[in-house]
């Protein structure tokens, strides 16, 4: 099973700071998924970054994927209160399966 | 657009006992897939259906778990007995063409407590 694991395994940073989380995986993928869970909550699609893709943005989100380093990391800037959360990655490897990390649990402070 | 539906929300059963979970994907959502969250870990995956034929099923304990999306949209989970540790909650997601290449738009999830 190839799947993402990511680090740290907990963040706790104050409003308008930035939070980086990152990914390791270990073998070839088609491409990398972001998702964020409120508490007690289903699973919401943040980005998706295929294999040939080395950075994308949406809002105050930037994901990079360093595929010779077999990683990529998440960037939330100017962090919010509302961006508490558990934030996973999920990988779709060559063999069409789709695995998730433990997830990095983010804790903004007002 | 509606969401992903899930039912029942919540289920506390005592072991060896029977639990089926419903979920109906989004109108047009070739692909569904069934996940178990235990508390504190990331979703694992049990079951994909692209259409009603199954794609991938490698982590579903087929001892006890039984899937079936028979009409390719709305699709059932049985387990059968449950265990203690089947204590989860239970996560359905679809997407409109599946392959891992698209957004998986998941469900608020079933909570199961086994007893």
């Amino acid at each position: 099973s190839q799947q993402g694991e990511e680090d740290p395994q907990a963040l706790s940073i104050q409003e308008g700071e930035n939070a980086t989380m990152n990914c390791s995986y270990k073998t070839s993928i088609n491409n990398l998924q972001w998702y964020r869970q409120n508490s007690g909550r289903g699973l919401v699609h943040l980005i998706l970054i295929r294999s040939n893709e080395r950075e994308k943005h949406s809002g105050r989100l930037r994901v990079t994927l360093d595929t010779s380093k077999k990683s990529s990391s998440l960037l939330i800037t100017a962090s919010r209160a509302a961006d508490t959360a558990s934030y996973f990655c999920a990988i779709f490897g060559r063999s069409n399966d789709m695995r998730f990390g433990a997830g990095t649990r983010l804790t903004v402070k007002p | 657009e509606a969401g992903v539906a899930q039912s029942p929300r919540y289920k506390i059963i005592e072991k060896r006992q029977s639990v089926a979970f419903w979920c109906n994907p989004i109108s047009g959502h070739a692909t569904l897939y069934w996940y178990q969250q235990i508390l504190g870990q990331g979703p694992k995956l049990l079951i994909q259906f692209q259409n009603n034929g199954v794609v991938d099923d490698s982590q579903l304990p087929k001892d006890r778990f039984s899937a079936e999306r028979l009409k390719g949209v709305d699709s059932t989970l049985k387990i059968q007995p449950a265990k203690l540790e089947d204590s989860a909650v239970y996560l359905c997601a679809s997407s409109l063409q599946g392959w891992g290449q698209e957004t998986q738009y998941f469900g608020p999830g079933t909570r199961l407590l086994v007893l």
